[in-house]
């Protein structure tokens, strides 16, 4: 069945350091959803990629969608304390059904 | 102030008790999801509904029943069925495959 596996699942950065974070689903997406949930929160829309390649950039934070419409990933330069949360990327699957990463858990030390 | 709520914050259910999560949106969205957040873990899908009077259950939707009489709500309701229901309840709109607006969530403890 459908999977999107994201890796790494924990990731521990000293502030000041940059961040990445893969997502890869077993299935060609129609576009790409990231989502932040900070501790206690709940998902918070960041942004959505739809072209095959597309890169879109939200200041420090840089989102790729793969050729093949298959991965992406995030990147954050230079992480800040409130970077601190999960982040989760997500597809549309038949019938609107989405399917969610398993999600990257960000601690930054200050 | 349009957006999606949820309640209670917190719920508490006794060993054969159902209980019944609300979920309420005026963002007019005609697609509405329930998902179930662990510790540590990522969002699996219960149910979904993509329009009034249907839905579709997702991965988990095993102890778990909903109800969609009206575009602004979409209940949840935990049945004694489900043996393990401790967790983070998540409800979710959107317009099709675009962005979801998720609620603040409930969190259901079992006494």
């Amino acid at each position: 069945g459908q999977q999107v596996m994201q890796i790494p699942q924990y990731q521990h950065v000293q502030e000041g350091e940059d961040f990445t974070t893969y997502c890869n689903s077993s299935t060609t997406l129609s576009n790409i959803q990231w989502y932040k949930q900070r501790p206690g929160g709940h998902p918070v829309f960041l942004i959505q990629l739809v072209k095959s390649g597309e890169v879109k950039k939200q200041k420090r934070l840089t989102f790729q969608f793969g050729e093949a419409k298959k991965n992406s990933s995030l990147h954050i330069t230079a992480t800040q304390t409130t970077d601190v949360g999960t982040y989760f990327c997500a597809g549309p699957v038949t019938g609107n059904q989405f399917y969610f990463g398993t999600g990257t858990s960000l601690t930054v030390i200050p | 102030d349009g957006g999606i709520t949820q309640s209670p914050k917190y719920l508490f259910r006794k060993e054969g008790q159902n209980v019944t999560l609300s979920c309420e949106q005026n963002l007019n969205h005609d697609a509405m999801y329930w998902y179930r957040q662990d510790p540590g873990q990522g969002l699996r899908l219960i149910y979904y509904s993509q329009i009034v009077n249907d839905f579709q259950k997702g991965d988990i939707a095993e102890g778990y029943s909903v109800s969609r009489e009206k575009k602004e709500s979409f209940p949840l309701t935990v049945t004694s069925a489900q043996k393990n229901p401790t967790a983070f309840y998540l409800c979710a709109s959107s317009i099709g495959e675009e962005t979801q607006y998720f609620g603040p969530g409930t969190r259901l403890l079992v006494l």
